[in-house]
């Protein structure tokens, strides 16, 4: 089975600085999907960034992107320029291609931005 | 807007009565999830449906049921044999299984004393 760890149950950083957070996961699978999602106070999961495995260029979204290491099994999300907006909790998650109903999620990291 | 709706926000019930959550979207999504989130833990799937009348366990199913009698609405019931039914339940939904892209409603909170 499949599974997601989160090392960093709660980190901080200061407005428009750059904070990353790591994730590992186990699988003997080729070929899977790698998501960040976001969970600010109101509680709703937000999508932020997926990668593919197959693909080796990292992904990008705006201030968000992705250190993705498939060989170490590792996928760390980078957040620059940090905005009070992005306090939040963030889960990693894995799932493998087409069961959507088997998406593992990492147990979380507290993100909290300072003014 | 397009999106999922779950209410209420917060429910609270006496320990031994059945409660239902609802849930309901607008975006034409054909599979639906449940999932329970706990302090400490990532989200679990609790049953998933890829399509009117059609559904699954997923991986903690004891002690809740539900239903899909319509494309927009999963509800979910948790009953009186579920033992800690105290958490956030957050529903989603995704265009098909097989696709990847989840969305996810604002969560219920229940509280059961």
């Amino acid at each position: 089975a499949q599974t997601v760890t989160q090392s960093q149950p709660e980190m901080s950083v200061q407005e428009a600085e750059t904070v990353t957070l790591s994730c590992t996961y186990d699988t003997s699978e080729n070929n899977y999907y790698l998501f960040w999602y976001k969970q600010p106070p109101s509680r709703q999961m937000i999508l932020v960034i997926r990668q593919e495995a197959y693909k080796q260029q990292n992904a990008t979204e705006n201030r968000f992107s992705v250190n993705f290491q498939k060989a170490a099994k590792s996928f760390s999300l980078k957040i620059s320029d940090s905005q009070l907006g992005d306090t939040a909790m963030y889960f990693c998650a894995f799932m493998k291609p087409l069961t959507p109903n088997d998406m593992r999620f990492g147990a979380g990291t507290r993100l909290t931005v300072k003014p | 807007d397009g999106g999922i709706t779950q209410s209420p926000k917060y429910l609270f019930r006496k320990e031994g009565q059945n409660v239902t959550l609802s849930c309901e979207q607008n975006l034409n999504h054909d599979a639906m999830y449940w999932y329970r989130q706990d302090p400490g833990q990532g989200l679990r799937l609790i049953y998933y449906s890829q399509i009117v009348n059609d559904f699954q366990k997923g991986d903690i199913a004891e002690g809740y049921s539900v239903s899909r009698e319509k494309k927009e609405s999963f509800p979910l019931t948790v009953t009186s044999a579920q033992k800690n039914p105290t958490a956030f339940y957050l529903c989603a939904s995704s265009i098909a299984l097989s696709h990847y892209e989840q969305y996810f409603g604002p969560g219920t909170r229940l509280t059961v004393t």
